[in-house]
């Protein structure tokens, strides 16, 4: 079946230390998303990819940075990890045809400690 | 910018009963689409149903519907028969018609509890 698979599904990471979360897909989405999502509040973009163009919200701390090689996949860089990163963090995909939703991967729920 | 707003922060209702989830949303367009998603726990977010600003009848998929006010800007979602599965924290969605608008604008949804 066609998907978007994030790994891992459970990150756990020290304070300060970098760490790159990834997602897949298998849908030729062109638009690729990282959203952060925090316990019990609405997911929050961070960026996105329409093909390779990067766009980046106005509110995302330079700690994250993303990268797509290819159209499959995605990375999630967090550079120096903070106690306030602990969340969970969504990949989702979409075509750039406005009424069509997302498909999301199931997530990958990051711990700082 | 475009604003989604859900009032309810947590719902419940008795298993097999009805129920309706609140959505507002703030837009100077004219154009655009609305969607309702589902996060069951620690489960991936997937989409229950969608609705085209630019259609009058509303969107039914199964036991969900939704009553869509365009011009009072409401967009809710009514469960029938609600089942067990049904619980999850459910997110109200918008997303601009115009050409490059590839963000999706998410309320800060509703938790909604199915009792036996």
């Amino acid at each position: 079946d066609a998907m978007v698979i994030q790994n891992p599904r459970y990150q756990v990471t020290q304070f300060g230390k970098p760490v790159t979360l990834s997602c897949s897909q298998t849908l030729n989405h062109n638009v690729m998303y990282w959203y952060q999502q925090k316990s019990s509040q609405a997911p929050k973009l961070l960026f996105h990819y329409y093909d390779k163009d990067f766009n980046n919200e106005a509110d995302t701390p330079d700690n994250f940075q993303s990268r797509r090689p290819n159209t499959s996949f995605c990375f999630l860089d967090i550079r120096s990890p903070g106690l306030g990163d602990a969340a969970m963090y969504l990949c989702a995909t979409s075509t750039r045809t406005t009424g069509v939703g997302y498909t999301f991967g199931s997530g990958t729920r990051l711990t700082v400690v | 910018a475009q604003t989604v707003t859900q009032s309810q922060p947590e719902m419940s209702v008795q298993e097999a009963e009805t129920v309706t989830l609140s959505c507002t949303y703030d837009t100077s367009e004219s154009d655009y689409y609305l969607f309702w998603y589902k996060q069951p726990p620690s489960r991936q977010m997937i989409l229950v149903i969608r609705q085209e600003a630019y259609k009058q009848q509303n969107a039914t998929e199964n036991r969900f519907s939704v009553n869509f006010q365009k011009a009072a800007k409401s967009f809710s979602l009514k469960i029938s028969d609600s089942q067990l599965g049904d619980a999850a924290m459910y997110f109200c969605a918008y997303r601009s018609a115009k050409g490059g608008s590839e963000k999706l604008v998410f309320g800060k949804g509703t938790k909604l509890t199915v009792n036996p």
